[in-house]
């Protein structure tokens, strides 16, 4: 089946320094990669679409500036929290397809989630 | 964008049925998505239903779906202390999730 392995599972930083997130497609290519952040208790907010080869497309409200994605491989896909702050602490977790389409039951396969906290 | 709207709790004794539901407002969607969080864990998918379909069980799981309603639901039979966890609904493009309901199963 689909594998998607999301490293860190969790990390402390200091507030100002920045944070790298990789998502790994194991056994599929994934052309397209889905950034979510959730708030404890709360429903996933997609962050981002991360395309393999060119720019992410961010969702209103995201500072790209701030949360870099690279997608520079058909297998890696990375989120990097750039000048964390206190309030970026939160679970992100990422998603992967091996189809480049949504259709059919496969659904999209998510990663463990990334613990961060900012300190 | 799309609402997906679900109930934020639910507490069951073991053994009972749960019935967890979702409305959403995307009438396009063509396939609609059921999906476990367990604490602290990414997303798992449960099942899924095929929009021209009225139901589908698969084991413990049965989903209903009323398209004219936009209403969906997931029922789990003999609910274990095991399900405890978070159920996400979601659209086709499952860039949209329902808020997520917390099921609490008590032993």
């Amino acid at each position: 089946g689909a594998v998607v392995s999301q490293h860190p599972s969790w990390v402390i930083c200091k507030s100002g320094t920045s944070v790298k997130i990789e998502c790994r497609s194991l056994d599929f290519q994934a052309t397209t990669m889905f950034w979510y952040r959730q708030f404890p208790k709360q429903s996933l907010m997609l962050m981002a679409t991360s395309n393999e080869g060119s720019k992410a497309t961010y969702e209103q409200g995201v500072e790209k500036d701030k949360f870099l994605i690279n997608h520079a491989s058909l297998t890696l896909s990375t989120l990097t929290v750039t000048s964390a702050h206190p309030e970026d602490s939160s679970f992100y977790i990422c998603s992967a397809s091996r189809d480049r389409a949504t259709w059919g039951g496969n659904g999209y396969t998510f990663g463990s989630g990334t613990r961060l906290t900012v300190v | 964008g799309e609402d997906v709207e679900q109930s934020l709790f639910l507490s069951v004794r073991e053994g009972d049925s749960s019935v967890i539901n979702c409305t959403y407002t995307d009438s396009s969607s063509t396939y609609l998505y059921w999906y476990k969080q367990e604490p602290g864990a990414g997303l798992q998918l449960l099942t899924y239903i095929f929009s021209n379909m009225d139901m589908k069980q698969d084991q413990r799981l049965t989903v209903l779906l009323n398209k004219k309603d936009k209403h969906l639901s997931l029922r789990i039979a003999d609910t274990q202390t095991g399900d405890s966890a978070i159920y996400f609904c979601a659209d086709q493009n499952q860039f949209y999730f329902g808020t997520g309901t917390s099921l609490t199963v008590i032993p």
